[in-house]
C-alpha cells in the first residue's frame, strides 16, 4: 500500500470549512483513496473513499487531484463534534480487510 | 441500527487469567477483525476472518485466538493473558474487501 503523508494537527473555526490535504505521491493505478477518523479513543469511524473521481457525501467531499499524488478531505461545517484524529489511507480495494493507519492529523474545531 | 458491538467495554485482569471479549455484527457482514492500538503503534490487525470457519492471522496473532462459529460473532480469546497485552481493542467488520469498515466501540484491557 502507498505510504501516506498528513500534517500532525491542524485547527479550525467552528462553522467554517476544515480542509485537511493528505499526500500519496505514490499511489498506483488501482489504489484507492480512504478517509476514517477516530474521535477520542473511540472506534474509528469510516467518512469517504474515492478512485480518481471527486467524492461527496452527507460527512464530507473528498477532492483526488487529476495526478491522484495528493488529495483533500473537506468538512464543509465543521462542528465542535468533529474534533478527532483523520486518517488518510491508501490501498487497493482488493488487498483484504486489513486498514493500516499512519499518525493521521488532529483537528480541533474551536468556538 | 446498524452497528457493532463488544462487550465488556473495560476489564482489568491478572496474568494468566483466561478472557474472552466478544463481538457481534447486525450487517451480514462476511468479514471481520480483531485490532489493537497502542500509543505510537498506531492500529495494528491481530485476526481476521473471510467467513464462517474461515479465519487468518493478521499482524501480531501471538497470544491470541478467534472463532467464527456463526456470521455476526467473532470472539477474541486470551488464553493467559500477558501484560503486554494491556491495549485497546477493536473489532471491526465489512461488508466486501475494499468496503467501509464499521468498528465496534472498543475494549480497553489491562492486565496486571
Amino acid at each position: 500500500d502507498a505510504k501516506t503523508t498528513q500534517p500532525p494537527s491542524m485547527d479550525c473555526a467552528e462553522g467554517r470549512a476544515a480542509n485537511l490535504p493528505c499526500n500519496h505521491s505514490t499511489i498506483s493505478g488501482n489504489e484507492y483513496v480512504y478517509w476514517y477518523r477516530q474521535i477520542h479513543s473511540q472506534g474509528p469511524q469510516y467518512i469517504i473513499h474515492g478512485l480518481k473521481n471527486n467524492e461527496t457525501n452527507e460527512m464530507a467531499s473528498l477532492i483526488i487531484t487529476e495526478d491522484r499524488k495528493s488529495s483533500t478531505l473537506i468538512l464543509p461545517h465543521a462542528t465542535l463534534r468533529d474534533t478527532a484524529v483523520y486518517y488518510c489511507i491508501v490501498r487497493f480495494k482488493a488487498a483484504g480487510n486489513k486498514l493500516t493507519f499512519g499518525g493521521g492529523t488532529r483537528v480541533l474545531v474551536k468556538p | 441500527e446498524a452497528q457493532v458491538t463488544q462487550n465488556p467495554r473495560y476489564l482489568i485482569t491478572v496474568t494468566g487469567k483466561k478472557l474472552t471479549v466478544t463481538c457481534s455484527q447486525n450487517m451480514n457482514h462476511e468479514y471481520m477483525s480483531w485490532y489493537r492500538q497502542d500509543p505510537g503503534l498506531g492500529l495494528r490487525q491481530i485476526y481476521y476472518s473471510m467467513n464462517v470457519e474461515v479465519t487468518d492471522k493478521g499482524d501480531v496473532p501471538e497470544g491470541y485466538k478467534v472463532s467464527r462459529k456463526e456470521k455476526r460473532n467473532f470472539p477474541l480469546i486470551l488464553e493467559s493473558p500477558s501484560p503486554n497485552q494491556t491495549s485497546l481493542y477493536f473489532c471491526a467488520s465489512t461488508r466486501d474487501r475494499g468496503d467501509e469498515q464499521y468498528f465496534g466501540p472498543g475494549t480497553r484491557l489491562t492486565v496486571t
